[in-house]
Parts: C-alpha cells; sequence; structure tokens
C-alpha cells in the first residue's frame, strides 16, 4: 500500500499564478479530506468529499479556492489566483469506514 | 459547529516522566476521539483512538481518557523518551458517514534527556 499521494511536495509560485495541488486516496477508501495547515491556524478542514461527492466545503476560504473529484483516485485542489496569504501546507487525507484518517505527505506552497 | 481545544500549546519534560495532554470538545453528538502525532517536516500520523462507548483505552506506554459528561478527552504518555518529542494533535467527530474531524490547535511536547 502506497498511502495517500500528494504532489507535488513543493511548489514555489508567484502571486496571481493558478496552483494545483493533486492527490491520490488509498483505494478502497471512500472519504478524501483536504486539510491546510499555518502555524497561526492549525489544521483547517477545507473540503471533504465522500463517494467522489462534495459534502462540506465550508471551509473553503473564497471563491478563489475549488476542489474536484472526478473519480474514485484522483482529486485536485485548484487556487486561481494565488495570494501570499495561501502560503501553507495543504494536506490530503483518505479513509475508509470505521478506520481513522490517513494523511498523504502534503504540498508545501509557497507564494511569493 | 464542533469546536475543540487543546492545552497546553507546549509541554517540556524530562525523559522518564509522563507527559499529560488535554482537550475539550463542544458538540456532545461527538463519539469518535483520534490523537495524532506530527514530527517536524511530516504527516499527522494517527497514533490512538477512543470511541464514545469506552472511558479509557491503553496502547503500551500510551493511554487516552474520555469524560463525556464533562466533554472532555486526554493523552497520557509514561515512560517518555526523546523520540516522543513532536507535535501532539487531538481531533474529535461524529462517527456517521465520512466522519469530518475537527482538530485543536497542537502541543508541542519536548522531552529533555
Amino acid at each position: 500500500d502506497a498511502g495517500v499521494i500528494q504532489s507535488p511536495r513543493h511548489e514555489v509560485t508567484e502571486m496571481g499564478q493558478e496552483v494545483t495541488l493533486r492527490c491520490k486516496p488509498i483505494s478502497g477508501h471512500n472519504s478524501l479530506f483536504w486539510y491546510r495547515q499555518t502555524m497561526m491556524r492549525g489544521l483547517e478542514l477545507l473540503i471533504y468529499f465522500n463517494n467522489n461527492v462534495p459534502i462540506d466545503d465550508s471551509g473553503m476560504p473564497e471563491d478563489r479556492f475549488s476542489a474536484k473529484m472526478p473519480n474514485a483516485s484522483f482529486s485536485t485542489l485548484k487556487i486561481q489566483p494565488s495570494e501570499p496569504r495561501d502560503s501553507a501546507v495543504y494536506f490530503c487525507a483518505s479513509r475508509r469506514d470505521p478506520y481513522g484518517y490517513t494523511f498523504g505527505s502534503g504540498t508545501r506552497l509557497t507564494v511569493v | 459547529g464542533e469546536n475543540v481545544e487543546q492545552h497546553p500549546s507546549t509541554l517540556s519534560v524530562q525523559e522518564g516522566d509522563s507527559a499529560v495532554i488535554k482537550c475539550t470538545y463542544s458538540d456532545s453528538a461527538s463519539n469518535y476521539f483520534p490523537w495524532y502525532k506530527q514530527e517536524l517536516g511530516k504527516r499527522p500520523q494517527l497514533i490512538i483512538d477512543i470511541r464514545s462507548n469506552v472511558g479509557e483505552k491503553k496502547d503500551q506506554r500510551i493511554a487516552v481518557t474520555l469524560n463525556k459528561t464533562a466533554k472532555h478527552f486526554s493523552l497520557h504518555i509514561t515512560e517518555t523518551q526523546p523520540e516522543d518529542s513532536a507535535v501532539y494533535f487531538c481531533a474529535a467527530a461524529i462517527h456517521q458517514g465520512a466522519q469530518k474531524l475537527v482538530f485543536g490547535q497542537g502541543t508541542r511536547l519536548t522531552i529533555n534527556p
């Protein structure tokens, strides 16, 4: 089992550019979560999917953020346009009931 | 919605001593309480969890206790070792459907040799 796979591991981009983060959940897991981690705000849930359907996107900070899950093995989180305050580590996690979350290694995003 | 408070934010203990981290939650419907350990630059990893139908769970040097009436739960680490140094997060969720976890702010635990 390769675990939850995120790419890229690091992303440095200029303000105003589009950023796309990718996640491959563990095979057989039917829930997928996107979290953002910063020193100031800790681990914040942005959006989660159950069986590829978005269930709760109330944590998405603004319309610049969007997420998709076109199939059970792939999800993307897109920021367009990016801003310096979006700099953070973005984690994807997946789970299969009744077990706990497994996190990916994260994407460290720096917007300059 | 659920709100999880975690204390202390930093904790320093001597190697071999015990460490206790406490969390409170707001939603009485929450019934699943995991703890995650995050080493520097790494992903959060599940170390232990407890469901509301039990009051305590142990796994070697780690134990978690839950008081549903008071809506608080605690992590206990005994005989601490340098490799226990990390940031620890508590979380709470309603165990149904996708189980959305709400995390505490984290505790940075340092074990002094």
